[in-house]
């Protein structure tokens, strides 16, 4: 695997349902975020981990919870969504600091969600 | 705070013609500037970035951006259109974020292109 992997790339769930999304990058970054993309809508950031601390909660509702247990791995636990949060979620990585001249977010093919 | 705008939601081309496309940003520093570009269905992929230096930076699959401080400008440009090139196309304007740093995204100019 190469780049930045989401599982699943669709995912339906009801109002009740716990799930969540997984994103893996192998590009040996240390910083990786969460965005929702929804439609007519700019990208919203909703989570940045630096050097696997959370770094921003970019005043998201809790029934999103992330986590990242390393650098490499990032989840977004969701329960009891709404219709509302049906959304392309896109998971980046990139590294933390930017003096090198990188700093550009790679991204993985984001997770489809819908929620009835 | 940081914001990015790009006037045009939607631009139709012809394959072969040239293409421009427009963004403009406010950041009160240096900007580290971006074009992402994304197919349906598909996560976004970096086409050119400019952080300083020559203001006209080359990217990927012919593309080119021109960097204008007076004008707070950071335009898209290709010469020739390929009916491959239609997509949505994404302006961003990066900035420090605690020990990270963030991107903002314009709302994206979707491109059609004509056979």
């Amino acid at each position: 695997e190469t780049g930045v992997t989401q599982t699943p790339r669709h995912l339906v769930m009801g109002m009740t349902n716990k799930k969540s999304l997984k994103c893996e990058q192998h590009l040996g970054h240390n910083a990786m975020y969460w965005y929702k993309q929804s439609a007519k809508k700019p990208l919203e950031l909703m989570f940045v981990y630096s050097l696997e601390e959370r770094v921003e909660n970019n005043s998201v509702p809790s029934r999103f919870s992330p986590e990242c247990p390393n650098s490499s791995h990032l989840f977004l636990h969701l329960h009891t969504l709404q219709p509302e949060d049906s959304a392309l979620y896109l998971c980046a990585s990139s590294h933390h600091n930017w003096t090198s001249g990188g700093g550009e977010q790679f991204f993985g093919p984001g997770t489809r969600l819908t929620v009835l | 705070a940081q914001s990015v705008t790009q006037p045009d939601i939607h631009i139709t081309v012809s394959e072969g013609a040239s293409l421009e496309l427009r963004c403009n940003y406010s950041y009160g520093a240096t900007p580290y500037l971006f074009w992402y570009v994304q197919s349906p269905g598909q996560g976004l992929q970096l086409l050119l970035k400019y952080f300083s230096g020559d203001t006209l930076v080359q990217g990927i699959k012919g593309f080119e951006a021109e960097f204008k401080r007076s004008q707070s400008s950071f335009n898209l440009r290709k010469p020739s259109v390929h009916w491959s090139d239609a997509a949505e196309y994404f302006c961003a304007v990066g900035a420090p974020l605690g020990s990270a740093r963030q991107l903002t995204f314009g709302s994206g100019t979707q491109l059609t292109v004509l056979p």
